[in-house]
């Protein structure tokens, strides 16, 4: 069964750092999401992006904050220059698009930030 | 914006015992509510979803109900297993704006 991937599992890196935050969707799927999930907390919503734009954002995903799909398969969230309370499970989703509203999620990708 | 609260935050039960968590909403457009389970570290799963269209779903030991006039909806777990274990998530979704919202989650214990 086909699945979100992402990469890389967990990326540490120091306060002011970029990071980029790789996600590969199902493979035939038009609708793909981030959120994030800071420990202990609930999973929240950053962005969804469909036809090469944003479609939505949360009030999170702020200037440092953008999303690319670089090519066919790739979709990226990158963090321009990270603070320590980045520091969370980002995950990717995606969603086949017409009538079906289910949103796979990837695995995950833990940040740290130092 | 849709806010969704979820209730309790910790559940304990017996094994074979039923468990229910409940979950409110606040915007009446929203039409779209999945359940989740996520076990530690791991990615959040659906395990069960209703559209407004349906007042209830059922699959296997698992059914959602959804009331949208008090715009609440609850997830019911019969003959609970230890593999139960985990948090759940109830989430809502205004299907024209394209956003999940979750609630704060449910971590359920399922006792031997």
């Amino acid at each position: 069964e086909p699945e979100v991937t992402q990469t890389p599992s967990h990326q540490v890196t120091q306060m002011g750092q970029e990071v980029i935050l790789r996600c590969v969707p199902i493979s035939n799927h038009l609708y793909f999401y981030w959120y994030r999930q800071i420990l202990g907390q609930k999973v929240e919503f950053l962005v969804s992006f469909y036809n090469n734009e944003i479609s939505e954002k949360s009030e999170i995903f702020d200037d440092q904050f953008s999303v690319e799909r670089p090519d066919g398969s790739n979709f990226t969230l990158k963090i321009r220059s990270t603070k320590l309370e980045d520091s969370a499970m980002y995950f990717c989703a995606s969603r086949a698009g017409g009538s079906t509203d289910t949103q796979y999620f990837g695995p995950g990708t833990r940040l740290t930030v130092l | 914006g849709e806010n969704v609260e979820q209730h309790p935050s910790t559940l304990s039960v017996q094994e074979g015992d039923s468990a229910v968590i409940k979950c409110t909403y606040s915007d009446s457009a929203s039409n779209y509510f999945p359940w989740y389970k996520q076990e530690l570290g791991k990615r959040p799963q659906l395990i069960i979803d209703i559209r407004s269209n349906v007042g209830e779903k059922k699959d296997q030991r698992i059914a959602v109900t959804l009331n949208k006039t008090a715009k609440h909806f609850s997830l019911h777990i019969t003959e609970t297993q230890p593999e139960d274990s985990a948090v759940y998530f109830c989430a809502a979704l205004e299907t024209s704006y394209d956003k999940v919202i979750f609630g704060p989650g449910t971590s359920l214990s399922v006792i031997p």
